[in-house]
């Protein structure tokens, strides 16, 4: 599996934008950038994908490089349900009987802390 | 929202004893995982199921794991004999599998499993 690096933590202020980076540089042409996020004591939960063009959805914004090696989650505006673990992962499909869409690859992800 | 669903949400248990760990799942998607999370550590990929077979496992599962779909709504993990080190949340997820690689796996709130 293509291998994702962020940072171990980052802090942010309420109502302020939050810009958590993910680089992937040995991404493949056909693995889709997915973020998922995991609050405290909670499952992880589905942020935001991508495949080459920037993304928006209710919940955040996803910039994508141009070259594929990197991107930046977007938080406009943090809150303090914000804080959490964020995981920046490369969906792999996988060919068992091409009737797998593939695990998802957690790594350590990055602690957003948001401070009132 | 429909929501996947876990029982119990802490599991004791002794060494050496069956546990079997409970997910009902979204009821129209037709994939289903396993996670596990040692605490303090990330997130790791246990088995994915589909079509009434296991389509991927990992390292981690091996003889003393076991996945079902006993109905049409249950999705079961059986550890035959538990280790110290099976100690553990445990994640169940689903997804519909109807869009590939772009497809989003939702979570269960985690069985947390403590042997002794």
């Amino acid at each position: 599996d293509a291998k994702t690096t962020q940072p171990n933590s980052m802090e942010s202020n309420e109502e302020e934008p939050v810009h958590l980076p993910c680089n992937h540089s040995t991404i493949s042409g056909t693995d889709y950038i997915h973020w998922y996020r995991q609050l405290p004591s909670q499952g992880p939960e589905y942020v935001i994908h991508g495949l080459t063009s920037n993304v928006n959805n209710r919940m955040a914004s996803l910039a994508i490089a141009e070259d594929r090696k990197s991107s930046t989650l977007i938080l406009h505006r943090a809150t303090l349900r914000d804080a959490a673990v964020y995981y920046c992962i490369l969906r792999a499909i996988t060919n068992a009987g091409g009737t797998s869409y593939g695990k998802l690859t957690f790594g350590q992800g990055t602690i957003l802390t948001v401070h009132p | 929202e429909p929501e996947v669903t876990q029982t119990p949400s802490h599991q004791v248990t002794q060494m050496g004893q069956e546990v079997i760990l409970r997910c009902v799942p979204i009821s129209n998607h037709l994939y289903f995982y396993w996670y596990r999370q040692i605490l303090g550590q990330k997130v790791e990929f246990l088995v994915s199921f589909y079509n009434n077979e296991i389509s991927e496992k990992s390292e981690i599962f091996d003889d003393q794991f076991s996945v079902e779909r006993p109905d049409g709504s249950n999705f079961t993990l059986k550890i035959r004999s538990t280790k110290l080190e099976d100690s553990a949340m445990y994640f169940c997820a689903s997804s519909g599998g109807l869009a590939g690689p772009t497809d989003t796996q939702y979570f269960g709130p985690g069985t947390r499993l403590t042997v002794l």
